[in-house]
């Protein structure tokens, strides 16, 4: 495809469930990255990957948020035991150049009851 | 701490009119800025950007203008079509930090025909 793919585009989950996010880059882009949107609020930063570069974790918000990203290509992130505020837009990103434009998925709607 | 505020939720103006959309910033260490556009339900689209070597960008209706010393920036959109309406978020960036991207809230701007 032309444009960077989440799935699944919609996710509802129990509380103290594990959920797998899935992000598929636009094809040569080398940086990605994972944002996430909670309800009336903006786009809260996660982690960064670029190339084979040591990831940037600085924004996951606790232990139980994991990335890994395969090569330049596909990307994963991981919530294990769901807490109701993990309930957000989860949005993946990706870049060209290091410092260039983001380009983001449609996103993956989390809801954690 | 949030570095980048829209201070703005939202915005109604009439089609054919000016919009200006606000962002202040409080890092004067950033020097790359963004806007994005986002429809509901799909993720962030990137709209115009400006280097703070510059403190004016125009793209056709789109305008954005950095004052530096003041640390604020801003979107003009003329004329304003109802298509435009949509949420708009500001983004900053420092080069050490690759592409990752700081935003702000997010201001929604109805333009009504």
């Amino acid at each position: 495809g032309a444009g960077v793919s989440q799935s699944p585009s919609n996710k509802v989950t129990e509380k103290g469930k594990d959920v797998e996010l899935r992000c598929d880059p636009i094809s040569g882009h080398t940086a990605l990255y994972w944002y996430r949107q909670r309800l009336g609020q903006g786009l809260e930063f996660l982690i960064y990957f670029q190339g084979n570069s040591a990831p940037d974790k600085s924004g996951l918000p606790s232990d139980r948020f994991s990335a890994e990203r395969t090569g330049e290509s596909v990307s994963t992130l991981t919530i294990q035991r769901t807490q109701q505020e993990d309930s957000a837009v989860y949005l993946c990103a990706s870049s060209l150049l290091v410092a260039g434009v983001l380009y983001f998925g449609p996103g993956t709607r989390l809801l954690v009851l | 701490d949030q570095q980048v505020k829209q201070n703005s939720p939202s915005l109604s103006v009439q089609e054919g009119r000016i919009s200006i959309l606000n962002c202040d910033y409080t890092n004067s260490m950033f020097d790359y800025f963004l806007w994005y556009k986002k429809y509901p339900a799909e993720g962030p689209t990137f709209l115009i950007s400006i280097s703070s070597i510059k403190d004016k960008n125009e793209d056709g209706r789109f305008t954005v203008f950095l004052n530096k010393s003041a640390k604020h920036l801003s979107l003009h959109i003329v004329p304003s079509q109802p298509g435009d309406s949509a949420v708009y978020f500001c983004a900053a960036s420092l080069e050490t930090s690759g592409s990752r991207l700081t935003f702000g809230e997010g201001t929604q701007l109805t333009v009504n025909p």
